[in-house]
Protein backbone atom coordinates (compact mmCIF):
# COMPACT_ATOMS: atom_id res chain seq x y z
CA UNK A 1 0.00 0.00 0.00
CA UNK A 2 1.22 3.34 -1.17
CA UNK A 3 1.99 5.54 1.85
CA UNK A 4 3.27 9.05 2.92
CA UNK A 5 4.77 9.01 6.36
CA UNK A 6 4.74 12.16 8.91
CA UNK A 7 7.16 11.46 11.94
CA UNK A 8 4.84 12.89 14.58
CA UNK A 9 1.67 13.17 14.69
CA UNK A 10 1.55 15.86 17.94
CA UNK A 11 3.80 18.06 19.02
CA UNK A 12 4.25 20.68 21.72
CA UNK A 13 7.06 23.40 21.37
CA UNK A 14 7.98 26.59 23.02
CA UNK A 15 8.01 30.09 21.55
CA UNK A 16 12.03 30.54 20.07
CA UNK A 17 12.39 26.64 19.39
CA UNK A 18 13.75 25.03 16.19
CA UNK A 19 11.42 22.39 14.98
CA UNK A 20 11.49 19.81 12.01
CA UNK A 21 9.14 18.30 10.54
CA UNK A 22 9.72 14.74 8.55
CA UNK A 23 7.96 13.41 5.79
CA UNK A 24 8.52 10.75 3.66
CA UNK A 25 7.29 8.59 0.98
CA UNK A 26 7.44 5.50 -0.45
CA UNK A 27 6.12 5.97 -4.07
CA UNK A 28 9.59 7.31 -5.82
CA UNK A 29 7.03 10.18 -6.40
CA UNK A 30 9.07 13.72 -7.67
CA UNK A 31 6.99 15.97 -6.32
CA UNK A 32 6.28 16.67 -2.76
CA UNK A 33 4.60 19.21 -0.62
CA UNK A 34 3.91 21.05 2.17
CA UNK A 35 0.77 22.51 3.34
CA UNK A 36 -0.79 23.94 6.85
CA UNK A 37 -4.64 23.74 7.22
CA UNK A 38 -5.84 26.08 9.13
CA UNK A 39 -9.95 26.15 10.30
CA UNK A 40 -11.56 29.10 7.89
CA UNK A 41 -8.20 28.86 5.66
CA UNK A 42 -8.22 25.48 4.27
CA UNK A 43 -4.62 24.18 3.15
CA UNK A 44 -2.58 27.03 2.03
CA UNK A 45 1.12 25.56 0.47
CA UNK A 46 4.35 26.68 2.23
CA UNK A 47 6.57 24.91 0.52
CA UNK A 48 7.12 22.64 -2.72
CA UNK A 49 9.87 19.94 -4.18
CA UNK A 50 10.03 18.53 -7.58
CA UNK A 51 13.60 17.01 -7.70
CA UNK A 52 16.44 16.42 -4.67
CA UNK A 53 17.60 19.50 -4.01
CA UNK A 54 14.81 21.96 -5.54
CA UNK A 55 12.63 24.20 -3.56
CA UNK A 56 9.97 26.73 -4.19
CA UNK A 57 8.15 29.00 -2.27
CA UNK A 58 4.40 27.94 -1.85
CA UNK A 59 1.68 30.91 -0.87
CA UNK A 60 3.29 31.37 2.63
CA UNK A 61 6.91 30.23 2.71
CA UNK A 62 7.53 33.27 5.56
CA UNK A 63 9.05 31.77 8.92
CA UNK A 64 9.67 27.94 6.90
CA UNK A 65 12.66 26.49 5.08
CA UNK A 66 12.58 23.06 3.60
CA UNK A 67 15.27 20.35 2.97
CA UNK A 68 15.58 17.76 0.36
CA UNK A 69 18.69 15.68 0.29
CA UNK A 70 16.72 12.67 -0.29
CA UNK A 71 14.22 11.73 -3.32
CA UNK A 72 11.90 10.32 -0.73
CA UNK A 73 12.25 12.37 2.68
CA UNK A 74 10.97 16.41 2.28
CA UNK A 75 11.47 18.12 5.83
CA UNK A 76 10.03 20.94 7.01
CA UNK A 77 11.88 23.56 9.44
CA UNK A 78 10.77 26.31 11.59
CA UNK A 79 13.60 28.01 12.84
CA UNK A 80 12.05 29.96 15.58
CA UNK A 81 8.88 29.05 16.05
CA UNK A 82 5.89 31.25 16.92
CA UNK A 83 2.57 31.08 17.85
CA UNK A 84 1.09 32.08 15.03
CA UNK A 85 2.76 28.72 13.59
CA UNK A 86 0.26 26.46 15.95
CA UNK A 87 -1.66 24.89 12.94
CA UNK A 88 -1.78 21.44 11.55
CA UNK A 89 0.82 20.73 8.55
CA UNK A 90 0.22 18.28 5.89
CA UNK A 91 2.57 17.28 3.84
CA UNK A 92 2.18 15.40 0.29
CA UNK A 93 3.47 13.73 -3.09
CA UNK A 94 2.62 12.95 -6.45
CA UNK A 95 4.23 12.10 -9.88
CA UNK A 96 5.69 14.17 -12.22
CA UNK A 97 3.34 11.65 -14.83
CA UNK A 98 -0.01 11.54 -12.90
CA UNK A 99 -2.44 13.52 -15.12
CA UNK A 100 -3.86 16.65 -13.63
CA UNK A 101 -1.23 16.20 -10.57
CA UNK A 102 -3.14 13.54 -8.00
CA UNK A 103 -1.76 14.10 -4.52
CA UNK A 104 -0.95 11.58 -1.84
CA UNK A 105 -1.09 13.06 1.99
CA UNK A 106 0.31 12.02 4.85
CA UNK A 107 -1.94 11.74 7.90
CA UNK A 108 -0.67 15.09 9.33
CA UNK A 109 1.59 16.44 12.06
CA UNK A 110 -0.46 18.92 14.81
CA UNK A 111 1.97 21.32 16.35
CA UNK A 112 1.30 23.76 19.17
CA UNK A 113 3.82 26.40 19.75
CA UNK A 114 3.35 27.54 23.30
CA UNK B 1 -4.49 34.01 -9.80
CA UNK B 2 -6.28 30.68 -9.93
CA UNK B 3 -8.76 29.81 -6.87
CA UNK B 4 -11.30 27.96 -5.65
CA UNK B 5 -14.52 28.93 -3.78
CA UNK B 6 -16.47 26.56 -2.25
CA UNK B 7 -19.66 26.07 0.35
CA UNK B 8 -17.74 26.09 3.84
CA UNK B 9 -20.39 24.94 6.12
CA UNK B 10 -20.55 23.46 8.43
CA UNK B 11 -23.67 21.42 6.89
CA UNK B 12 -25.26 18.86 9.30
CA UNK B 13 -27.82 16.39 7.23
CA UNK B 14 -29.70 13.04 8.39
CA UNK B 15 -29.07 10.03 7.01
CA UNK B 16 -30.59 9.36 3.16
CA UNK B 17 -30.25 12.80 2.58
CA UNK B 18 -29.42 14.53 -0.83
CA UNK B 19 -26.01 16.01 -0.63
CA UNK B 20 -24.88 19.10 -2.77
CA UNK B 21 -21.88 21.04 -2.39
CA UNK B 22 -21.18 24.04 -4.47
CA UNK B 23 -17.69 24.78 -5.68
CA UNK B 24 -16.63 27.31 -8.13
CA UNK B 25 -13.25 28.26 -9.75
CA UNK B 26 -11.02 31.04 -11.09
CA UNK B 27 -8.55 29.69 -13.64
CA UNK B 28 -6.91 30.80 -16.78
CA UNK B 29 -6.21 27.66 -18.80
CA UNK B 30 -7.99 24.74 -18.83
CA UNK B 31 -7.28 23.07 -14.84
CA UNK B 32 -7.99 19.61 -13.67
CA UNK B 33 -10.73 20.06 -10.80
CA UNK B 34 -10.60 17.96 -8.04
CA UNK B 35 -12.86 16.90 -4.67
CA UNK B 36 -10.58 15.55 -1.59
CA UNK B 37 -12.60 14.15 1.12
CA UNK B 38 -10.73 14.16 5.05
CA UNK B 39 -11.95 11.74 7.59
CA UNK B 40 -11.74 12.48 11.18
CA UNK B 41 -8.22 12.22 12.31
CA UNK B 42 -7.00 10.92 8.77
CA UNK B 43 -4.77 13.45 5.85
CA UNK B 44 -7.13 14.11 2.92
CA UNK B 45 -7.97 11.57 0.19
CA UNK B 46 -8.71 11.91 -3.29
CA UNK B 47 -12.95 11.27 -3.57
CA UNK B 48 -12.84 12.19 -7.57
CA UNK B 49 -11.43 14.04 -10.36
CA UNK B 50 -12.33 15.81 -14.21
CA UNK B 51 -9.56 16.44 -16.42
CA UNK B 52 -11.32 18.44 -19.07
CA UNK B 53 -14.83 20.05 -19.66
CA UNK B 54 -17.81 17.65 -19.57
CA UNK B 55 -16.11 15.10 -17.62
CA UNK B 56 -17.77 13.77 -14.77
CA UNK B 57 -15.75 12.42 -11.66
CA UNK B 58 -17.55 9.75 -9.38
CA UNK B 59 -16.70 7.41 -6.43
CA UNK B 60 -18.38 5.95 -3.64
CA UNK B 61 -21.73 7.72 -5.18
CA UNK B 62 -20.74 11.05 -5.26
CA UNK B 63 -20.27 12.60 -8.61
CA UNK B 64 -19.12 16.06 -9.81
CA UNK B 65 -19.13 17.25 -13.67
CA UNK B 66 -16.70 19.54 -15.03
CA UNK B 67 -18.69 22.44 -16.32
CA UNK B 68 -16.67 25.18 -18.53
CA UNK B 69 -19.59 27.66 -18.86
CA UNK B 70 -20.12 28.02 -15.32
CA UNK B 71 -16.78 27.47 -14.01
CA UNK B 72 -18.21 24.81 -11.67
CA UNK B 73 -17.60 21.85 -10.26
CA UNK B 74 -20.73 20.94 -7.83
CA UNK B 75 -19.90 17.59 -5.60
CA UNK B 76 -23.62 15.66 -5.44
CA UNK B 77 -24.96 12.41 -3.48
CA UNK B 78 -27.96 11.08 -3.86
CA UNK B 79 -28.21 9.37 -0.26
CA UNK B 80 -25.77 10.49 2.09
CA UNK B 81 -24.10 7.66 5.00
CA UNK B 82 -23.03 8.69 8.68
CA UNK B 83 -19.85 7.48 7.27
CA UNK B 84 -19.33 10.33 5.33
CA UNK B 85 -19.06 12.83 7.90
CA UNK B 86 -16.14 14.49 6.77
CA UNK B 87 -14.25 17.60 5.26
CA UNK B 88 -14.82 17.82 1.61
CA UNK B 89 -12.02 20.34 -0.49
CA UNK B 90 -12.61 21.24 -4.07
CA UNK B 91 -8.97 21.99 -6.07
CA UNK B 92 -7.88 22.42 -9.33
CA UNK B 93 -4.69 22.16 -10.36
CA UNK B 94 -2.38 25.43 -11.26
CA UNK B 95 -0.22 25.06 -14.06
CA UNK B 96 0.89 28.65 -13.90
CA UNK B 97 4.82 29.47 -13.81
CA UNK B 98 5.30 26.43 -15.19
CA UNK B 99 5.06 24.04 -12.52
CA UNK B 100 1.90 22.22 -10.84
CA UNK B 101 0.71 22.53 -7.86
CA UNK B 102 -3.38 22.30 -6.55
CA UNK B 103 -4.81 24.92 -5.20
CA UNK B 104 -7.71 24.17 -2.74
CA UNK B 105 -10.65 25.65 -1.22
CA UNK B 106 -11.54 26.40 2.31
CA UNK B 107 -13.14 22.95 3.04
CA UNK B 108 -16.83 22.06 4.68
CA UNK B 109 -17.43 19.76 7.51
CA UNK B 110 -20.44 17.74 6.47
CA UNK B 111 -21.57 15.65 9.71
CA UNK B 112 -24.50 12.99 8.78
CA UNK B 113 -26.75 12.14 11.61
CA UNK B 114 -28.66 8.51 11.45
Amino acid sequence: DVKVTQSSRYLVKRTGEKVFLECVQDMDHENMFWYRQDPGLGLRLIYFSYDVKMKEKGDIPEGYSVSREKKERFSLILESASTNQTSMYLCASSSSGSLGGELFFGEGSRLTVL
Amino acid sequence: GNSVTQMEGPVTLSEEAFLTINCTYTATGYPSLFWYVQYPGEGLQLLLKATKADDKGSNKGFEATYRKETTSFHLEKGSVQVSDSAVYFCALSDHEGGSEKLVFGKGMKLTVNP
